[in-house]
């Protein structure tokens, strides 16, 4: 079974508008952090936002935040005023257990397409 | 904040070549780095994790003797395509565990394989 799963290949936003992009995931552990990346075309991948397991609050930084439900296992990304340079595939991506050592398992993608 | 440096960032080799990938963290120690094979419009799928002064874990399916993994210091790991083929040309990025800041990953620059 897939540990990410984004179901959405390809997505079109108004410049200006808000956006949500999906991401469900599949664990038994208690502890785990999810991720999101932006990977613009010279493919870095930029770091946006984290979201503990135990975290109580959803996560926010800046536009972004990530509106995170437990117990439907979904931790979906949420694009604020979105902007043209915010065109880019996204990746949701999930590190299982508290050992530092756990690598992150990355989502199929997501590309955003900001319209002007 | 934490950096990793990766070189090069576009390589072109011949079929039957070798060709090394250097990660370079540059103020922090990479206890652990992970190395990430992403062909075009795909996810990332992590190739193996490797620690320092040991022997690098290989996921399922990656040949272990044609992607030799060489982590001897804490701050620089290496990836060799050994007897490269046309089917290697990807993009190949690093990723080092980094418990200095929230993001828990610092990524490489990535590099982009093309053997012809």
């Amino acid at each position: 079974a897939q540990k990410i799963t984004q179901t959405q290949p390809g997505m079109f936003v108004q410049e200006k508008e808000a956006v949500t992009l999906d991401c469900t995931y599949d664990t038994s552990d208690q502890s785990y952090g999810l991720f999101w990346y932006k990977q613009p075309s010279s493919g870095e991948m930029i770091f946006l936002i984290y979201q503990g397991s135990y975290d109580e609050q959803n996560a926010t930084e800046g536009r972004y935040s990530l509106n995170f439900q437990k117990a439907r296992k979904s931790a979906n990304l949420v694009i604020s005023a979105s902007q043209l340079g915010d065109s880019a595939m996204y990746f949701c991506a999930m590190r299982e257990g508290r050992n530092a050592g756990n690598m992150l398992t990355f989502g199929g993608g997501t590309r955003l397409m900001v319209k002007p | 904040g934490a950096v990793v440096s990766q070189h090069p960032s576009r390589v072109i080799c011949k079929s039957g070549t070798s060709v090394k990938i250097e990660c370079r963290s540059l103020d922090f120690q990479a206890t652990t780095m992970f190395w990430y094979r992403q062909f075009p419009k795909q996810s990332l799928m992590l190739m193996a994790t490797s620690n320092e002064g040991s022997k690098a874990t290989y996921e399922q399916g990656v040949e272990k003797d044609k992607f030799l993994i060489n982590h001897a210091s804490l701050t620089l790991s290496t990836l060799t395509v050994t007897s490269a083929h046309p089917e290697d040309s990807s993009f190949y990025i690093c990723s080092a565990r980094d418990l200095i800041n929230k993001a828990g990953y610092t990524f490489g620059s990535g590099t982009r394989l093309t053997v012809v």
